[in-house]
């Protein structure tokens, strides 16, 4: 079937340092792969995306490489800043639009100032 | 980008009473709603999928007549939590697909309480 590994949080890190959030899948044939976050009380919101291999997505800063040969999609960014505390989600999706995504379990990123 | 509204952001119920969640698209047509569950500081659970005009298909261990879906037009989805106990208390987020490239959009959640 398919699944989500990403590495378990809490990740606390202060402001400006690199990070890394490291998320590795299983899946059958070419999913495409997300990395989506919640800020504190709200829902998700998209992040990046990469829809076949070699494919870099980013946005504000995070990117991430779709890479099937070690079948990994790790969120990384530069310089973080406080306001990137929030929960990181990396998911696959198998399929069309009416095919749900399938979920990670979350890490959780704290950034101190 | 594309928007999802839900409805209520928040409510608390007596036990016993139903609930009822919407979920709608506010600038783009979703044949395909999926609702979800979060449990605090845990990942989304898929409950159902919510296709419009037909039949939610719902995950294994979801109780079909408690969580009742249904997906009257393109642009919403409710969900409705029957008789809710304290253990239905949870964070229910739903998302729609849409656009060219059928990216999934998600509503800011609602978090549920029953007392």
């Amino acid at each position: 079937g398919n699944s989500v590994t990403q590495m378990e949080g809490p990740v606390t890190l202060s402001e400006e340092a690199f990070l890394t959030i490291n998320c590795t899948y299983t899946a059958t044939g070419y999913p495409s792969l997300f990395w989506y976050v919640q800020y504190p009380g709200e829902g998700l919101q998209l992040l990046l995306k990469a829809t076949k291999a070699d494919d870099k997505g980013s946005n504000k800063g995070f990117e991430a490489t779709y890479r099937k040969e070690t079948t990994s999609f790790h969120l990384e960014k530069g310089s973080v800043q406080v306001s990137d505390s929030a929960v990181y989600f990396c998911a696959l999706r198998n399929g069309g639009g009416n095919t749900p995504l399938v979920f990670g379990k979350g890490t959780r990123l704290s950034v101190i100032a | 980008g594309a928007v999802v509204s839900q409805h209520p952001s928040r409510v608390i119920c007596k036990s016993g009473t139903s609930v009822k969640i919407e979920c709608r698209s506010l600038d783009f047509q979703a044949t395909t709603m999926f609702w979800y569950r979060q449990f605090p500081k845990q990942s989304l659970m898929l409950m159902a999928t919510s296709n419009e005009g037909s039949k939610a298909t719902y995950e294994q261990g979801v109780e079909k007549d408690k969580f009742l879906i249904n997906h009257a037009s393109l642009t919403l989805s409710t969900l409705t939590v029957t008789s809710a106990h304290p253990e239905d208390s949870s964070f229910y987020i739903c998302s729609a697909s849409g656009g060219p490239f059928e990216t999934q959009y998600f509503g800011p959640g609602t978090r549920l309480l029953v007392l």
